[in-house]
């Protein structure tokens, strides 16, 4: 089955770049999607398809993918963006999705 | 709007069986594939179980394979989990999702229900 790998936690200063790594073998050839999910909550996507965007989520979110690596980025990152952070992917092999452990961001 | 409300949740010995439901609403049930991922306290995300839009075809994780079954009523848009032999690893809040898609497939979970919690113990 295939496995994605995140850090545990990031923190970073308030009005700082956060970045947030999502590892996986040739990720890149694969589309990855971003929640954020804050406590007591059901999670919500901020990228999907690599780098796009929905709707009400903040300019400040982006996604980048290639390689073996994907990679969430928040910038001029504010106390509301503390929360967890999955990536998640569609494993083809197994017709099922796959979730990252999970990065809690924590802002200083 | 699309509503996903899931309810069945309690408290169970290890060894017993639960049924959760997800009421669905706001959109044609029927053509949607759904899907049921957990997240054990402090834990992340974990995805459970598939099930396409007529029902027809079903996956699961192999942690609950064999003890879990997926099931979807189109006629009352509610999509169920029976799950049997329980486990104290598989206390967790447990999440409906709605795939953009009829069989499932690579689209983001846009809709989630609040989720209902599961705590096997003795």
């Amino acid at each position: 089955s295939y496995v994605l790998t995140q850090p545990p936690s990031v923190s970073v200063a308030p009005g700082k770049t956060a970045r947030i790594t999502c590892g996986g073998n040739n990720i890149g050839s694969k589309s990855v999607h971003w929640y954020q999910q804050k406590p007591g909550q059901a999670p919500v996507v901020v990228i999907y398809y690599d780098s796009d965007r929905p709707s009400g989520i903040s300019e400040r979110f982006s996604g980048s993918n290639s390689g073996n690596t994907a990679t969430l980025t928040i910038s001029r990152v504010e106390a509301g963006h503390e929360a967890d952070y999955y990536c998640q992917v569609w494993d083809s092999s197994s017709d099922h999705p796959v979730f990252g452990g999970g990065t809690k961001l924590t802002v200083l | 709007q699309v509503q996903l409300v899931e309810s069945g949740g309690g408290v169970v010995q290890p060894g017993r069986s639960l049924r959760l439901s997800c009421a669905a609403s706001g959109f044609t049930f029927s053509n949607y594939a759904m899907h049921w991922v957990r997240q054990a306290p402090g834990k992340g995300l974990e995805w459970v179980a598939l099930i396409s839009y007529d029902g027809s075809n079903k996956y699961y994780a192999d942690s609950v394979k064999g003890r879990f079954t997926i099931s979807r009523d189109n006629s009352k848009n509610t999509l169920y989990l029976q799950m049997n032999s329980l486990r104290a690893e598989d206390t967790a809040v447990y999440y409906c999702a709605r795939d953009n898609t009829k069989w499932g497939g690579g689209d983001p979970f846009q809709h989630w229900g609040q989720g209902t919690l599961v705590t096997v113990s003795s």
